[in-house]
């Protein structure tokens, strides 16, 4: 079974650093991007950016570069979204997406909760 | 970028059918869309990849037949059949645009299916 799997939700005070992770399994790590994607309480889905794990190319959002660190180890098929310090407006649901079965987002991740509070 | 536009909200009687729509802004006509299911508390899931000639590629896994697209001009519709209350979700939008270095994603807002 194609699944990515993510890490478990943190709590965090603003100022903080952070990296939660996605590991993939059932299929070539290397062989499809992954993408993260915010959703913040009651909100849409946003884009974050993607990385070539065969590589670690990455591409961000205009809204996200800057801001956040997309990375990977290929060695355990595992991708990580970095702060170096967080904000309250950083708390939000995380995904991690792969176009394994098409040029589309599917299989999703479970998802990551961050919660940055003082 | 394209911008992706939908209603926020739209609502259906158990055992109806609803159409839900998402826009692509004007000289983007030749963009697929895709759309993704969300249930109360659970993370997105892939529905189907619609362009201006209909579903591309495959329906995700578990959808059922109930669920069809259309596309026409700039709208990318979602056609749900005999809506079933496990169909009470919000259904996203999104289509890629651009390569390499100039690569994005984009998203719609969003609409919220309630089930009546």
């Amino acid at each position: 079974e194609v699944q990515l799997v993510q890490s478990g939700a943190e709590v965090k005070k603003p100022g903080e650093s952070l990296r939660i992770s996605c590991k993939g399994s059932g299929y070539s790590f290397t062989s499809y991007w992954i993408s993260w994607v915010r959703q913040m309480p009651g909100k849409g889905l946003e884009w974050m950016g993607r990385i070539d794990p065969s590589d670690s190319y990455t591409n961000y959002s205009p809204s996200f570069q800057g801001h956040v660190t997309i990375s990977a180890d290929k060695s355990i098929s595992t991708a990580y979204l970095q702060w170096s310090s967080l904000k309250a407006s950083d708390t939000a649901m995380y995904y991690c997406a792969t176009p394994y079965s098409g040029n589309w987002f599917d299989p999703w991740g479970q998802g990551t909760l961050v919660t940055v509070s003082s | 970028q394209p911008v992706l536009t939908q209603p926020p909200s739209a609502s259906a009687s158990l055992g109806a059918s609803v159409t839900l729509t998402c826009t692509l802004s004007s000289g983007y006509s030749n963009y697929k869309v895709d759309w993704y299911q969300q249930r109360p508390g659970k993370g997105p899931r892939f529905v189907m990849r619609v362009g201006t000639g209909g579903i591309v590629g495959s329906k995700g896994d578990g959808i059922p037949d109930r669920f069809s697209v259309l596309g026409s001009g700039l709208n990318r519709y979602l056609t749900i059949k005999n809506i079933q209350e496990e169909d009470e979700s919000d259904y996203h939008c999104g289509a890629d645009h651009g390569s390499g270095s100039n690569f994005v994603w984009v998203f719609g807002g969003g609409t919220k299916l309630t089930v009546l």
